[in-house]
């Protein structure tokens, strides 16, 4: 069975850049999870989707992160402009739609901001 | 162990041996808890999974027990592997599908 896909595995660009990150979840899956993943500060959670709606982006950590999810099998985490501070591994989760489901997780992009 | 800061606890154990990890829970009020495993240059992998109605369940050589009095949560490997190394993370859900992580305990398997 294909897990969650993530692209890029790797991206170094420059500071400034507009950086897309993109996520197939695990077919069926109607919940995807955007993460981030730093030495200094875990694992955070930056937005959710149920049934590709936005429930909680609270964990975004400013207007230059924007994630958008058009259909089932896709969506996108944007950041516009990329600043060193956003270098980190992002991770993308999808899981069912109800409570006690695990999530599972694709291997991740890791971003270096230069 | 419990992260705090930059420091991940670590546990280091000898090739055969069992291992214990141990986690510490937040809230009394969540009703499942999940294991993953994070080999390097991965994704958090899930291993095994607990519902509250429950204090013990068993895997493939994993075994995870649940104390909800002190809210507490352990993870067993059997005959540890040195493919066991990685970091572990324990997870509670207590509010809809969303997962709340600990911080994570290194597990280092000596030849």
């Amino acid at each position: 069975d294909a897990g969650v896909i993530q692209s890029p595995r790797h991206e170094v660009t420059e500071m400034g850049q507009e950086v897309t990150l993109r996520c197939k979840p695990i077919s069926g899956h109607n919940s995807l999870f955007w993460y981030r993943q730093t030495m200094m500060r875990g694992l955070e959670l930056l937005i959710y989707f149920n049934n590709n709606v936005p429930i909680d982006d609270s964990g975004m950590p400013e207007d230059r992160f924007s994630a958008k999810m058009p259909n089932a099998s896709f969506s996108t985490l944007k950041i516009q402009p990329s600043e060193p501070r956003d270098s980190a591994v992002y991770f993308c989760a999808s899981s069912l739609l109800r409570g006690g489901q695990p999530q599972h997780f694709g291997d991740g992009t890791r971003l270096s901001i230069l | 162990g419990e992260s705090v800061g930059l420091h991940l606890p670590t546990l280091s154990v000898q090739e055969g041996d069992n291992s214990i990890i141990n986690c510490a829970y937040s809230n009394s009020a969540s009703d499942y808890f999940i294991w993953y495993k994070q080999e390097s240059g991965k994704g958090p992998q899930f291993i095994i999974d607990i519902r509250s109605n429950m204090d013990k369940r068993q895997g493939q050589r994993v075994t995870v027990l649940l104390n909800k009095t002190v809210k507490h949560l352990s993870l067993q490997i059997a005959a540890t592997q040195p493919g066991d190394s990685a970091v572990y993370f324990c997870a509670e859900n207590n509010a809809g599908n969303m997962l709340t992580f600990g911080g994570g305990t290194r597990l280092m398997v000596k030849p």
